[in-house]
């Protein structure tokens, strides 16, 4: 990818356990944001971290960071089958943050 | 709010042809967008920034002749693939920033247009 690299490229889990997916990026960054891609649709926005934050929380989701790693976490709680969806991390880079790289992606098959 | 409108969803042209993707942000104005190439089980490849009255700023490796940025208005960007190929034919999807770089703000979507060539 542009920005890095994200792991596990694919996870299936059972409705109701937790989704961990991680990010790793190669630049200083302004902020790390994680979108959402259901099949052969475009990206939903589903929260910010900036850099000089270490967690977030907005509903089920969990958001670290860590700029001495380059590397951010997403956790997904109690998953649900409508959880399934590719998920993506992008970067707004330090000095250019009008400008955002997306990883790899982690896609998720959350069974029900 | 911050809906984009991404048109057409879905193209099949032939080798040689010209086609003009929209990406419209509807309920805000947008002074940059973006405009990514996806391919199959891949993940977003920046193609080029575009902001509003100059001219799109593309990433290393694409070919600002083949693939021409207008970016109109504050609501409007187009996207137009000349001379297609097929390997041309990939997942186009445009995304606008909503107030600009100095709010953090995030990126919203279209829902992409797949671009099969023949």
């Amino acid at each position: 990818s542009q920005q890095g690299e994200e792991d596990p490229q694919a996870l299936s889990i059972q409705e109701g356990e937790n989704a961990t997916m991680n990010c790793s990026y190669k630049t200083s960054i302004n902020n790390l944001q994680w979108y959402r891609q259901n099949s052969g649709r475009g990206l939903v926005h589903l929260i910010l971290i900036r850099s000089n934050e270490r967690e977030k929380h907005s509903g089920r989701l969990r958001v670290t960071l860590d700029t001495s790693k380059k590397s951010s976490s997403l956790l997904i709680t109690a998953s649900r089958a409508a959880d399934t969806a590719s998920y993506f991390c992008a970067t707004a880079a330090l000095y250019n943050f009008n400008k955002f790289y997306f990883g790899s992606g982690t896609k998720l098959n959350v069974k029900p | 709010g911050a809906v984009v409108s991404q048109h057409p969803s879905r193209v099949i042209c032939k080798s040689g042809t010209s086609v003009k993707i929209e990406c419209r942000s509807l309920d805000f104005q947008a002074t940059t967008m973006f405009w990514y190439r996806q391919f199959p089980k891949q993940s977003l490849m920046l193609m080029a920034t575009s902001n509003e009255g100059s001219k799109a700023t593309y990433e290393q490796g694409v070919e600002k002749d083949k693939f021409l940025i207008n970016h109109a208005s504050l609501t409007l960007s187009t996207l137009t693939v000349t001379s297609a190929h097929p390997e041309d034919s990939s997942f186009y999807i445009c995304s606008a920033l909503y107030r600009g770089w100095r709010d953090n703000s995030p990126l919203h979507f279209g829902n992409g247009t797949r671009l099969t060539v023949t």
